[in-house]
């Protein structure tokens, strides 16, 4: 079973559809977790941090079940410019990213 | 301000040539990476250095050789290199590294074609 798994999609989706992503982990030990959104030939970009509680901004919604071992993100009202790739991050010493998550998003 | 600097942004080489890609950081951070992102895009940690101390070393050949010669640079010099290093290398930041609890900011990346 690989470390972190993610489904890579792509998901396309109309514009103002919700869309949610998983993010499936091993090691019962980590940590830390985010998500962050690469654009095609650009650098990853950190989005937000994951919590146990949850946490919110705007749109975005994140959530971390640890019993089930997998974070989810949850995006509202999608625009165009949500179009990119959404990567997960999970840590116990070390940072280890999903292969990342491709999201369309079409007028 | 770029927070996260890199040279070159593109680097172009033949097989067995020895080449340095350099980053900086102004963001005051102590703990600094590199990550290769293959042509899957499938991003990889390589090395990373807390206040100039390697911290995390990968299974990356010994051709790869990471250098920090404080803790707002690192470097990465690849020896005798080879087709399949072809991909993009980041450089990244975090304010810390107290077992990954801090956010990373990256570089621009730097993509690597060996032909």
């Amino acid at each position: 079973r690989k470390e972190v798994e993610q489904d890579p999609g792509p998901f396309n989706v109309p514009e103002g559809a919700t869309v949610a992503f998983n993010c499936t982990y091993s090691n019962s030990a980590s940590q830390s977790f985010f998500w962050y959104r690469q654009d095609c030939r650009k650098e990853p970009k950190l989005l937000m941090s994951v919590y146990s509680s949850g946490n919110e901004d705007g749109r975005f919604t994140a959530q971390l079940n640890r019993a089930s071992q997998y974070i989810s993100l949850l995006i509202r009202d999608s625009k165009l410019s949500d179009s990119a790739t959404y990567l997960c991050v999970v840590t116990s010493y070390i940072p280890t990213f999903g292969r990342g998550t491709s999201l369309i998003v079409h007028p | 301000d770029t927070a996260v600097s890199q040279t070159p942004k593109y680097l172009v080489t033949q097989m067995g040539n020895d080449k340095s890609i350099k980053c900086e950081q102004n963001l005051g951070h102590d703990t600094m990476y590199w990550y290769k992102q293959d042509s899957k895009k499938f991003l990889k940690i390589m090395f990373s250095y807390n206040n100039k101390e390697l911290i995390i070393n990968e299974t990356v050949p010994n051709r790869f050789s990471p250098k920090s010669p404080d803790k707002a640079h690192l470097n990465l010099h690849i020896n005798s290199l080879e087709l399949g290093d072809s991909a993009v290398y980041f450089c990244a930041s975090s304010q810390d590294h107290g077992m990954g609890n801090y956010e990373q900011y990256f570089g621009p990346g730097t993509r690597l074609t060996v032909t």
